[in-house]
């Protein structure tokens, strides 16, 4: 099956700890986002990133950091430097090549509650 | 920033009514997108209009887009209990560099 994988579906943190939340495509699509979403509220884009080893910062990087090793890979590490890091966190991919219109795929999500 | 913005913020309606949703958008867009999401779930696409389109359709969707008055509205008929969710418009804006901007969404509640 084509998709996005997210993992875990769930995950608890304590103050203080940083935790690294997993997204993994195989739709060979060349762009990856990582998006925040809190009760009610739309989704805030945190990174994208456009190609491999290379990313920029969306809307609310702050606390946020990422990498782009290969392709099919996007983890978000959330750290201690994130006052508020309690949401649902979504990623997303697309493929931006040859002329497409950036419709967006999704991944289930993480629900992220610190402690 | 918040580009697109939803109107209303929920709607509650009985099955096999038509549901209409709004939203509004400040700067020039490439295209923009309906997405829904159920309930603790990832977002799924469902249409996307292009700048230079007025009018789509896909199934029971109906999308339509004003770019003059920077507004579009989702139309769904027939609406079953299925289509309970939450509907986000989302903007490709002219420049944003392959970026997403979402709105806060609508949440529909369609009554059996």
């Amino acid at each position: 099956d084509g998709g996005i994988t997210q993992s875990p579906k769930y995950l608890f943190r304590k103050e203080g700890q940083n935790v690294t939340l997993s997204c993994e495509q195989n739709l060979n699509h060349d762009a990856m986002y990582w998006y925040r979403q809190d009760p009610g509220q739309g989704l805030r884009l945190i990174y994208y990133s456009q190609i491999v080893n290379d990313f920029q910062k969306g809307d609310i990087a702050e606390g946020y950091s990422v990498s782009r090793e290969k392709k099919e890979s996007f983890p978000l590490t959330v750290t201690s430097a994130q006052k508020n890091p309690t949401a649902f966190y979504l990623c997303a991919s697309s493929n931006i090549a040859g002329g497409s219109y950036n419709e967006q795929f999704f991944g289930p999500g993480t629900r992220l509650t610190v402690l | 920033s918040q580009q697109g913005e939803e109107d209303p913020q929920a709607l509650s309606i009985q099955e096999g009514e038509n549901a209409t949703m709004n939203c509004s958008y400040k700067t020039s867009i490439n295209n923009l997108q309906w997405y829904r999401q159920n309930s603790g779930r990832g977002l799924v696409h469902l249409i996307l209009i292009r700048s230079n389109e007025r009018e789509k359709h896909s199934g029971r969707l109906r999308v339509t887009l004003d770019t003059s008055k920077k507004s579009s509205s989702l139309l769904i008929t027939a609406s079953r209990a299925a289509d309970t969710a939450s509907y986000f418009c989302a903007t490709d804006a002219r420049g944003s560099n392959y970026k997403l901007t979402f709105g806060k969404g609508t949440l529909l509640t369609v009554n059996p």
